[in-house]
């Protein structure tokens, strides 16, 4: 069962504008989330995080949204460049548990 | 700059060898993992380990083993390969807090025959 869901497979966006990608999560002792982003024959690299004591952490271009009662994180791309197109995980911890859960993935495509 | 190296890029073996797949970090990390990579289904963590020989299954253990001799030397064994095992696999460190976040090697391809 999916603890961690993104739910949109794929998102097209055009060069300049904002990409909004999106994850929910089901556990609510998950209390660190993180983006990664992933080119293909690589491997995936940290984005950004949050911890649940925060609700926005932004590091230049991104930004990202955590919604505790909703269990709704967003990750917000601003100006999208044709070079972020790349499969976007998020990923999240619970406690002291080492494990990550990890989502499918969305793959984020910025058309020039 | 955190340094994940996995000893191979492409990998080809036949059903039924031993197949090792080696992974080198250089930041004295305490945490190693490897995962699998397959369409459609994420990022499975197969085992992972947070100190010298020690480890602790992850989702899909099944038909792996792997060895932690060195701190910055984790080992992922396929015991008897087989088809069903052809991936990528991914490799990662991470220091030992939550904010400290996993880095990862370029993947190992592999194809079982």
């Amino acid at each position: 069962d999916q603890q961690v869901k993104q739910n949109s497979p794929s998102l097209s966006v055009q060069e300049g504008r904002i990409s909004i990608l999106n994850c929910d999560y089901t556990n609510s002792m998950f209390d660190y989330f993180l983006w990664y982003k992933k080119y293909p024959a690589e491997g995936p690299t940290f984005l950004i995080s949050i911890s649940s004591i925060k609700d926005k952490n932004e590091d230049g271009r991104f930004t990202v949204f955590l919604n505790k009662s909703a269990k709704h994180l967003s990750l917000h791309i601003v100006p999208s460049q044709p070079g972020d197109s790349a499969v976007y995980f998020c990923a999240a911890y619970a406690g002291n548990n080492r494990k990550l859960i990890w989502g499918l993935g969305t793959s984020l495509a910025v058309n020039p | 700059d955190v340094k994940v190296t996995q000893s191979s890029r492409y990998l080809v073996k036949r059903t039924g060898e031993k197949v090792f797949l080696e992974c080198v970090q250089d930041m004295d990390h305490e945490n190693m993992f490897w995962y699998r990579q397959d369409p459609g289904l994420g990022l499975r963590l197969i085992y992972f380990s947070y100190d010298v020989k020690m480890k602790e299954k992850g989702d899909i253990p099944e038909g792996y083993s792997v060895s932690r001799e060195k701190k910055e030397r984790f080992s992922l064994i396929l015991e008897s390969a087989s088809t069903n095992q052809t991936s990528m696999y991914l490799c990662a460190s991470s220091g030992q807090w939550k904010n400290q976040p996993q880095h990862f090697g370029d993947g190992t391809r592999l194809s079982i025959l």
